[in-house]
């Protein structure tokens, strides 16, 4: 898997967009960009993917540069409950021989 | 539809003892992985199963884990006899076999040894 390097920590005021970039400077072709989180206590939790277009879904929205080299994980209006540690992840889109290989990631703090 | 389960949600054991941890995918998930996360450190990757076959083991600390999926629905991971560095948090994660799609993880279970 590429590896990705994120910020180790960032605060954003509740009701904001929260806005967490991810490097992923030596992703191939054929890797999609993942996005999980992991709120205290609770196991990870699947966010969103993509590979180059932009997407969007209940959660959040990711966003990824034209040359696919770094992407922003987008929390629109970020609520305490999204005080977690979220984990940028590039790999080939899962497969029979597919494993998640988490990094250190980026603990997000909400402030009320 | 019911998620990944995972039993105990604590256990609590003394050094040299035996611990079983269970984890009950979602279900028609051929799937499942298990994962650690000790205090401090990045969650690791530890096995998959593909049914009831270890596809990759890679992850295994030593041989006092095993773990086993008989008939390819749930799986146990046992730790015998436990070191106090097993100490953590252990994730189950179940997913399809269609590519594309994500894991789903249970809740984990905290294992402490004293």
């Amino acid at each position: 898997d590429a590896k990705t390097t994120q910020p180790t920590s960032m605060d954003c005021a509740e009701g904001r967009a929260a806005n967490l970039p991810c490097n992923h400077s030596t992703i191939s072709g054929n890797e999609y960009v993942y996005w999980y989180r992991q709120i205290h206590s609770q196991g990870p939790q699947y966010i969103i993917h993509g590979l180059k277009n932009n997407e969007t879904n209940e959660m959040a929205s990711l966003i990824i540069t034209e040359d696919r080299k770094s992407s922003t994980l987008i929390l629109p209006h970020a609520t305490l409950r999204d005080t977690a540690v979220y984990y940028c992840i590039v790999r080939v889109i899962m497969n029979r021989d597919d494993k998640i290989i988490f990094g250190k990631g980026t603990r997000l703090h909400i402030l009320p | 539809e019911a998620g990944v389960t995972q039993f105990p949600s604590h256990s609590v054991i003394e050094k040299g003892q035996t611990v079983t941890l269970r984890c009950d995918p979602i279900s028609g998930h051929d799937n499942l992985y298990w994962y650690r996360r000790v205090m401090g450190k990045e969650i690791k990757f530890l096995l998959h199963f593909v049914k009831e076959s270890k596809q990759d083991e890679s992850g295994m600390p030593n041989n006092r884990f095993l773990a086993e999926r008989t008939g390819g629905t749930y799986s146990t991971l046992k730790v015998q006899p436990a070191e106090l560095e097993d100490s953590g948090v252990y994730f189950c994660a179940s997913r399809p076999s269609r590519d594309g799609t994500e894991a789903f993880f249970g809740q984990g279970t905290r294992l402490t040894v004293v």
